[in-house]
């Protein structure tokens, strides 16, 4: 069973602070990875994929890195902002359209 | 504006009711597939449809039923629910299938089963 983890579960910062997470992933049958942003009552966003081992991306004060041989993500905003408040989800795939979700992270950011 | 409509937004229905989802995208996709989630789970693909043909049914109960008329729109008929199919059922769509294509969420729809 493919398994994709979170960590942490859910994260208070105060504005101004930069802040990281993480997605594990399955490191064998890898295709890509993706990254999503999901606020409040609202859809969720994709922020990012990522194919190659090595990727990085950005958009913004946000970015993310990709180890596809150790099967992890790191998610990084710098100097945070209460409207960066929201669920971070990854999702992996290996190739096929069944995109694996982990459960999150909720993100709060304090004025 | 994220281009992928759900309706109706929130819907309470009872275990022997019969009740549809509907989901629009306007972003000339030719994939779209429904999540659902529940709490604290992660999204769970349930259906996934390519150019209106289904290609994936994951194990879901025949008390839902998907129907895609056309690649803008997406049906899930609901019937027979059980408490338990209360969650949050999301649409998206994806310009073609494969696992490096973003997908498109919709709102969702908040349905609860009495």
């Amino acid at each position: 069973i493919l398994n994709v983890e979170q960590s942490p579960q859910s994260l208070h910062v105060q504005e101004g602070d930069s802040t990281n997470f993480t997605c594990s992933f399955p490191s064998s049958n890898f295709y890509a990875l993706h990254w999503y942003r999901w606020e409040t009552a609202k859809s969720p966003e994709a922020l990012f994929v990522m194919t190659l081992n090595g990727d990085e991306k950005k958009k913004g004060r946000i970015s993310a890195t990709l180890n596809t041989k150790e099967g992890y993500s790191y998610l990084y905003i710098k100097g945070s902002q209460p409207e960066d408040s929201a669920t971070y989800l990854c999702a992996f795939t290996s190739g096929t359209y069944k995109y694996i979700f982990g459960t999150g992270t909720r993100l709060k950011v304090l004025a | 504006e994220t281009g992928v409509t759900q309706t109706p937004r929130h819907l309470v229905m009872g275990m022997t009711n019969k009740k549809s989802l509907k989901c629009e995208q306007h972003l000339g996709h030719n994939a779209m597939y429904w999540y659902k989630q529940s709490a604290k789970k992660p999204l769970e693909l349930m259906f996934v449809y390519n150019f209106k043909e289904q290609t994936e049914n994951n194990s879901v109960p025949s008390r839902f039923s998907p129907e895609c008329p056309n690649s803008s729109h997406l049906f899930l008929h609901l019937h027979t629910l059980q408490p338990e199919d209360s969650a949050l059922y999301l649409c998206a769509s994806s310009q073609d299938l494969g696992g490096a294509y973003e997908q498109y969420f919709g709102p969702g729809t908040r349905l609860t089963v009495t």
